[in-house]
């Protein structure tokens, strides 16, 4: 079955303890990219990745980094988490960039206290 | 003023309405433009992509118009099942970036 898949589902963390989620799709996707959705914000875009060993910053890139090593993950990591991180965080692949369906992983719920 | 707007609503329309939603964007030299549906904090799932022409699926009409950087999205004989949010997504220029709008809100009421 085509999918994203998204570890852990649901997380609850203390201010500054790193933490990795991470993403993986079974698609040979070429693009991924993370989200954070927020109350009255909507989805905002973290990094993302064209391909392998090639990443960007999206709109919100500050107190995240990411890695592509493979296609099939990409990893979201947390250095030092802080309570305004607390969000849902979604992870997504497409073929491309442009015109082409993002299929989202099922979010990861972040609570830091 | 942000990249990607929709009016939030709530838009709630009894069944077998139509509604219409709005989006505008601000980069002119944005490439890519989708619709987006999302169930209560689910993931989103692409309703459909807009084509300059415009595009129809089944119930659902989506256009474009570049001159005035707006897109919308038409719903015929709305169901039960439409109640979702909607996301307007834009890719922004000729980059890897995805924008999406705050979402509209639509419940259909018996």
């Amino acid at each position: 079955e085509a999918q994203v898949t998204q570890n852990p589902r649901y997380l609850i963390t203390v201010t500054g303890k790193k933490l990795t989620v991470t993403c993986s799709q079974n698609m040979n996707h070429e693009y991924m990219s993370w989200y954070r959705q927020d109350p009255g914000l909507g989805l905002r875009q973290i990094y993302y990745s064209m391909n392998v060993e090639v990443t960007d910053k999206g709109d919100v890139p500050e107190g995240y980094k990411v890695s592509r090593k493979e296609k099939r993950n990409f990893p979201l990591i947390l250095e030092s988490p802080s309570p305004n991180q607390t969000s849902l965080y979604f992870c997504a692949s497409s073929w491309s960039a442009g015109g082409e369906t993002q299929y989202f992983g099922p979010g990861t719920r972040l609570l830091v206290l | 003023r942000k990249e990607v707007e929709q009016d939030p609503g709530p838009f709630n329309v009894p069944e077998g309405a139509t509604v219409a939603f709005n989006c505008t964007y601000s980069n002119s030299a944005s490439q890519s433009f989708f619709w987006y549906r999302q169930d209560c904090r689910k993931e989103p799932k692409l309703l459909m992509s807009v084509y300059s022409s415009g595009n129809e699926d089944g119930r659902f009409t989506a256009q474009l118009n570049r001159a005035s950087q707006y897109i919308s999205l038409l719903i015929r004989d709305s169901k039960l099942s439409d109640s979702a949010t909607y996301l307007c997504v834009v890719r922004s220029g000729n980059t890897g970036k995805l924008i999406f709008g705050q979402g509209t809100t639509l419940q259909v009421k018996p």
